[in-house]
């Protein structure tokens, strides 16, 4: 099956730095998302990014489909952006599942 | 409803017995999926509903495990003879279509196996 690999695993920062989350991909996606999973386990969507730039306030995701990666950046951090950013995949073909990485975990310092 | 809910929020079992958890879609969503995450773990997919296709059971771990979807709505997964390395929280998220759809996912059920 597909490999989701994240770096770097953890992160620890001062609020207000920027940052770049990575996330590489072994085979052709449909679909790439990006994740933030709360310290309370709650998961929400940010980015739904099979290809391109989008950008969300002090968030920004780009997908290089043909190189198979994904950066999400974090500008301006904040001690509420700390927490786990799960990428998640789902392969060319029909109705495959949608495969996560072991994501990276974010700390901010106050 | 307005979101992916799930029942119950946390579980408390005994080893050896069964349990059932419940996902309720968000209302119109084809695709349903599972999901378990052991503590401090990445999200490790168990199964996978899309519309009216056979489901994909690839990954559940052992043939205690089962799932069902009535049509395009409620699932349940169930645990028989639940074992100590089954604690985990089991998510449930839903999309509006199996491809190309965005996940939604609901709060998880904590399931604790003493």
């Amino acid at each position: 099956g597909i490999q989701v690999e994240q770096s770097p695993p953890d992160l620890i920062l001062q609020e207000g730095a920027n940052s770049t989350l990575r996330c590489n991909f072994s085979d052709s996606v449909n679909n790439l998302q990006w994740f933030h999973q709360n310290p309370w386990g709650q998961l929400i969507n940010l980015f739904y990014i099979p290809s391109g730039t989008k950008q969300n306030g002090r968030l920004s995701a780009t997908t290089v489909a043909t190189e198979r990666y994904s950066l999400l950046y974090i500008s301006s951090s904040q001690t509420t952006d700390s927490g786990v950013y799960f990428c998640a995949v789902e392969r060319k073909l029909r109705d495959d599942k949608i495969i996560f990485g072991k994501g990276t975990r974010l700390h901010i310092l106050p | 409803g307005a979101g992916v809910s799930q029942s119950p929020s946390n579980k408390v079992t005994e080893k050896g017995k069964d349990v059932e958890l419940r996902c309720d879609p968000i209302s119109g969503h084809t695709a349903l999926y599972w999901y378990r995450q052991r503590l401090g773990q990445g999200l490790e997919f168990l199964i996978y509903f899309q519309g009216n296709s056979a489901p994909d059971k690839s990954g559940l771990p052992s043939d205690r495990f089962s799932a069902e979807r009535t049509g395009e709505s409620v699932s349940t997964l169930t645990i028989q003879r639940t074992q100590q390395e089954d604690s985990a929280v089991y998510l449930c998220a839903s999309s509006p279509s199996g491809l190309l759809g965005k996940l939604f996912f609901g709060s998880g059920t904590q399931l604790s196996v003493l």
